[in-house]
């Protein structure tokens, strides 16, 4: 496809529950970050790739979070035993260089944890 | 977060009237990135500023970042049903290479 596509759309996962979210990204584009988008707020950056190396893992809130892109193209970010306040979008951006430049977003992936 | 700040939160205008939203940093910006976010989707981007008073214009939004850099407003003319969404501006602060800081968004509403 053209843009950036993840799947699924929406989750609805009970307390405790693992989930696995799906990042395809643009064809090429060698950056790939994931942000936690709660409601009413802007993107909050929780991991950065380049290719298949994780540069950055700074933002990620906990280590029940996951991410990986083994071939350097489609990314999977895993919450393990997930918590109410896991709730949120989760967003996929890409962009071609590896820098912040004009990055490309997913439509995201809407969690709620019950 | 509060390193850059969105105003106003939100807005409501009336169809056909103008708009600014602005965005201001407490660090220089060494670019700033406009993006619109409709309910329940991704965000789209709308343009990018990287010089001391340089201006964009794309349709009948145009985007400013002042001389000092550390402000950046987005204007909409003759708002239209199409323009409502959450405005979000991005920043290259340079805390990294890579890393954008993100303002809370400004929520438009267009009324007819």
């Amino acid at each position: 496809g053209a843009g950036v596509s993840q799947s699924p759309r929406y989750k609805v996962a009970k307390r405790g529950q693992d989930v696995a979210l799906r990042c395809d990204p643009i064809s090429g584009h060698v950056s790939l970050f994931w942000y936690q988008q709660a409601l009413g707020q802007g993107p909050e950056f929780l991991t950065y790739f380049q290719n298949e190396a994780q540069l950055d893992k700074s933002g990620l809130p906990s280590d029940r979070f996951f991410a990986e892109r083994p071939e350097g193209s489609v990314s999977t970010l895993k919450i393990q035993r997930t918590q109410q306040e896991d709730s949120a979008v989760y967003l996929c951006a890409s962009s071609f260089q590896g820098s912040s430049y004009e990055q490309y977003f997913g439509p995201g992936t809407r969690l709620t944890v019950t | 977060s509060q390193e850059l700040e969105q105003s106003p939160q939100s807005l409501i205008v009336q169809e056909g009237k103008n708009l600014t939203i602005n965005c201001t940093s407490s660090k220089t910006l060494y670019g700033l990135y406009w993006y619109k976010q409709k309910y329940g989707e991704g965000l789209i981007f709308l343009m990018m500023l990287q010089k001391g008073g340089e201006e964009k214009s794309h349709e009948k939004i145009t985007a400013k970042l002042d001389e000092k850099k550390q402000q950046s407003s987005l204007h909409i003319t003759a708002s239209q049903p199409s323009h409502a969404g959450i405005y979000l501006c991005g920043a290259d602060v340079r805390a990294s290479n890579y890393q954008l800081i993100w303002g809370a968004g400004t929520k438009l509403i267009i009324k007819p």
